[in-house]
Order: structure tokens, then sequence, then C-alpha cells
């Protein structure tokens, strides 16, 4: 079991549906992320809060929308998806955003687009 | 660009020998570097990190870092059919916490 955890762990959706992917971390980390990952590709970073706020989007379309209510959780609110966003979603936490400590993923939520 | 490379294999070893895996990175600022393993329809593990040039062990595997030739390693000894995965190698910048990864490289290990 990983110490990140998210829900739900499958999601199904059409493209008209609002829905939200939870991710949660109780290691006292300050960093949080959100990758995608395709079939046998690499995960592609999303976004990066650091102490909640948030640090990084890597230019992702705003039909996805990041929320960090608090430094345990995490949140990616979904609304009006297109069949090309199904894939592997991952969340991950590290001690900090500017040390090297190592990111620990969640098991992930496989999200399709129907 | 940011690039780390890695072979897609498969890499197929016997089981009992030992699998090297490896991985080049094009950033020379490059500060710490992570050995992620990925079974089929899971999660990335992290299964190692090295941050110094030189050898690191944890049971059956070792790192090894060397940022003179922009390489690190991945040793498994003693395979076992259970290693069987993607290895996913990831490299870190000299500016926050973002990781490249390389593509993978899927290992086989036949009884």
């Amino acid at each position: 079991d990983t110490e990140v955890t998210q829900t739900p762990k499958h999601l199904v959706m059409g493209m008209t549906n609002k829905k939200s992917l939870k991710c949660e971390q109780h290691m006292g980390h300050r960093a949080m992320y959100w990758y995608k990952q395709k079939a046998k590709k690499p995960p592609e970073l999303m976004f990066v809060y650091s102490y909640e706020k948030l640090s990084i989007n890597e230019s992702v379309p705003s039909r996805f929308s990041p929320e960090c209510p608090n430094s345990s959780l995490l949140n990616l609110h979904l609304h009006a998806l297109q069949p090309e966003d199904s894939a592997l979603y991952l969340c991950a936490s590290s001690q900090e955003w500017w040390t090297g400590q190592p990111q620990h993923f969640g098991d992930g939520t496989r999200l399709s687009i129907l | 660009q940011k690039e780390v490379e890695q072979n897609s294999g498969p890499l197929s070893v016997p089981e009992g020998a030992i699998a090297s895996l490896n991985c080049t990175y094009s950033d020379r600022g490059s500060q710490s570097f992570f050995w992620y393993r990925q079974y089929s329809g899971k999660s990335p593990e992290l299964i190692m990190f090295i941050y110094s040039n030189g050898d690191k062990e944890d049971g059956r595997f070792t790192a090894q870092l060397n940022k003179a030739s922009q390489y690190v390693s991945l040793l498994i000894r003693d395979s076992q059919p259970s290693d069987s995965a993607t290895y996913l190698c990831a490299v870190r910048g000299n500016a926050g916490n973002m990781l490249t990864f390389g593509g993978g490289t899927r290992l086989m290990v036949k009884p």
C-alpha cells in the first residue's frame, strides 16, 4: 500500500460531466503533484503545489482545474473533457519543492472519457 | 531541451542473472537521480535514488552514477520473475523538483 491515497481508482465519464479526483497524503509533505500518464509513456507533469500554492502549471487546458484545500489534500476538478484525456492520473508528493527529495506516487485514477 | 534516454527493451534475462538497466541524460546541471519500477497498469514505485557519483546499494539493487559521463544505471542481482516490469529513470535538474522521465525500459525475467 502507498502512503499517497487516490480516489476513485477508476472513473468513467461523459464529455459533459463534471467530476473530481482526490489525493491525500499524511507524510507531512509540502509539495504535491498531478501527472498524466498514457499507455506505454512516462508520466507527464501537469501541476505542482508547494505549501498549498500553485507553483507550476505545465500549460494544461482549463478543463483541468487543480485545488489544494490544505497541506494534506489535492483535488483535480474535471469538466468537459475530451476522449484524448483518457489516461492514468497520478498524484505524487515530496517533502519540499526546492529539494531533491524523492516523489512518492499514489496508485492513480484510471480515467475513461466516453 | 532536457532529455533522458533509456533503451525501451524488452531486456530479457534468465532468473538468477544480473539485469543491467542504463539511462543517459543531457543536462549537466542535474542533481538527483531516481529509479521507479512500474508494473503494467499500476503506478510508479520508487526503488532507488542517488545523488553522488559512485554506487549505492539496497538489497538486490545497486544504482550507479557517473556525472562526468552523464549516465546512471540500475543493477538488479539475482533477478526474479517478479522483477519483470518497466523501469523508469527520472532526473531532477537544479531548479525545483521537476523530474524529467526517460521512456522506460521493459525488463522480462524468464524462469
